[in-house]
């Protein structure tokens, strides 16, 4: 079983629609919780950090459940740029080795 | 751009042959690590640097090494290519202790053939 598990997707939906992506994790000592993005070719990009409390960044909201080890990400009105890869990633100490999924494909189209 | 930087951005390398990559952290970033990106998963965590001294492993085996320098880049040596080594290989740089972002360069692509 892999430490960080996503839905691979792709999630194919269009401009202004709202996705949401699920993840869970193993390792019940993880402590630090984050949500990548990753255009094709690129390095991932740190979209944000989640907390037990949920936090909102504009149209992305991010969920932790540690009870379930569940990590979601929330894109209301999404754009045609938002089109990427989402990586779940999970950490037991901050700053240190980050696990990562495989990612979750979203397209946008018009 | 994050201030890390990596050469290399691209190579090929056949089989058997050895490679270095290397990274130059963001300034004042006393941590990097190195992940192995294969086409369609997520990066694998390779090691992770601090101070000059491996702070950590992922499950690679002993070909894979590294270095860090005083000046805090680092190298990334993988020896007796295999094709299955072809993947993008990330830098992150970060400073410990810190809840500062992980910064992560471009990477370098690499191809054994």
């Amino acid at each position: 079983r892999k430490e960080v598990e996503q839905d691979p997707g792709p999630f194919n939906v269009p401009e202004g629609a709202t996705v949401a992506f699920n993840c869970t994790y193993s390792n019940s000592a993880s402590q630090s919780f984050f949500w990548y993005r990753q255009d094709c070719r690129k390095e991932p990009k740190l979209l944000m950090s989640v907390y037990s409390s949920g936090n909102e960044d504009g149209r992305f909201t991010a969920q932790l459940n540690r009870a379930s080890q569940y990590i979601s990400l929330l894109i209301r009105d999404s754009k045609l740029s938002d089109s990427a890869t989402y990586l779940c990633v999970a950490s037991i100490q901050y700053g240190n080795k980050l696990v990562f999924g495989a990612g979750t494909i979203l397209r946008v189209k018009s | 751009e994050t201030g890390v930087t990596q050469s290399p951005t691209h190579l090929i390398k056949t089989r058997g042959q050895q490679v270095t990559l290397r990274c130059s952290s963001q300034s004042g970033h006393n941590t990097v690590s190195w992940y192995q990106q294969a086409l369609g998963q997520g990066p694998q965590f390779i090691f992770q640097y601090y101070r000059e001294e491996e702070n950590g492993r992922g499950n690679f085996p002993p070909r894979f090494s590294g270095l860090q320098f005083p000046n805090y880049s680092s190298e990334l040596n993988v020896n007796a290519l295999e094709l299955d080594d072809s993947a993008l290989y990330l830098c992150a740089s970060s400073l410990a202790g810190s809840r500062n972002t992980i910064y992560f360069g471009e990477g370098s692509w690499l191809t054994v053939v």
